[in-house]
């Protein structure tokens, strides 16, 4: 496709599994972004890469998310043991390189029960 | 840190009136600002990108101004549809690090027919 996707779409874990969130950024991107969105809320920083290198994962809320990029396309956001307050949209943008515009994905919805 | 904020935080109007939405950001020191549209459900569709160079940008009845100096964005609106219902949000790029955008809360705009 031409843009962004995500899936899953929609995920319900109970509290304590692991999740694996992917997103497949626009063909040819070099950057890839993820934020994570609270319910009425604007989205918030997590982690991006340029290409395979992750160069800033500031925003990652705790040691528990960790996210991959190896071959510089495709990227998995992982969450493990995950909590109530996890719960969250996120959201992954690619950009064809730093400082230029995002293309952001339809987003994985997660609740965490 | 970078803050941003939107005034107001939800609106409504009658079709066909002419709107703005107002965006602040606590440093000035931005690479660029751009604005989204946001559908319930759905991810980001990009609207406007400023660049900290410009002013204002045009597309169709949207009209994006960017003042640095003074931290502020405004989105106008011009002739308000039922279609142009959804949350706005803006973001901006920090200068000379990181490309992640720190978004603001967003404004819910209704356009009622």
């Amino acid at each position: 496709g031409a843009g962004v996707s995500q899936s899953p779409r929609y995920k319900v874990a109970k509290r304590g599994q692991d999740v694996a969130l992917r997103c497949d950024p626009i063909s040819g991107h070099v950057s890839l972004f993820w934020y994570q969105q609270a319910l009425g809320q604007g989205p918030e920083f997590l982690t991006y890469f340029q290409n395979e290198a992750q160069l800033d994962k500031s925003g990652l809320p705790s040691d528990r998310f960790f996210a991959e990029r190896p071959e510089g396309s495709v990227s998995t956001l992982k969450i493990q043991r995950t909590q109530q307050e996890d719960s969250a949209v996120y959201l992954c943008a690619s950009s064809v390189d730093s400082y230029n515009e995002q293309f952001f994905g339809p987003g994985t919805r997660l609740t965490v029960l | 840190k970078q803050e941003v904020t939107q005034i107001p935080a939800a609106l409504s109007v009658p079709e066909g009136e002419n709107l703005v939405l107002n965006c602040s950001f606590t440093d000035s020191a931005i690479y660029n600002l751009q604005w989204f549209r946001q559908d319930p459900g759905k991810g980001l569709t990009s609207l406007l990108l400023i660049q900290s160079s410009q002013r204002e940008q045009t597309s169709g009845r949207l009209n994006a101004s960017l003042d640095k100096s003074s931290g502020r964005s405004t989105l106008y609106i011009a002739a308000s549809q039922p279609g142009d219902s959804a949350t706005y949000l803006c973001a901006v790029v920090r200068d000379n690090y990181g490309q992640n955008f720190v978004f603001g809360p967003g404004t819910r705009l209704s356009v009622l027919p």
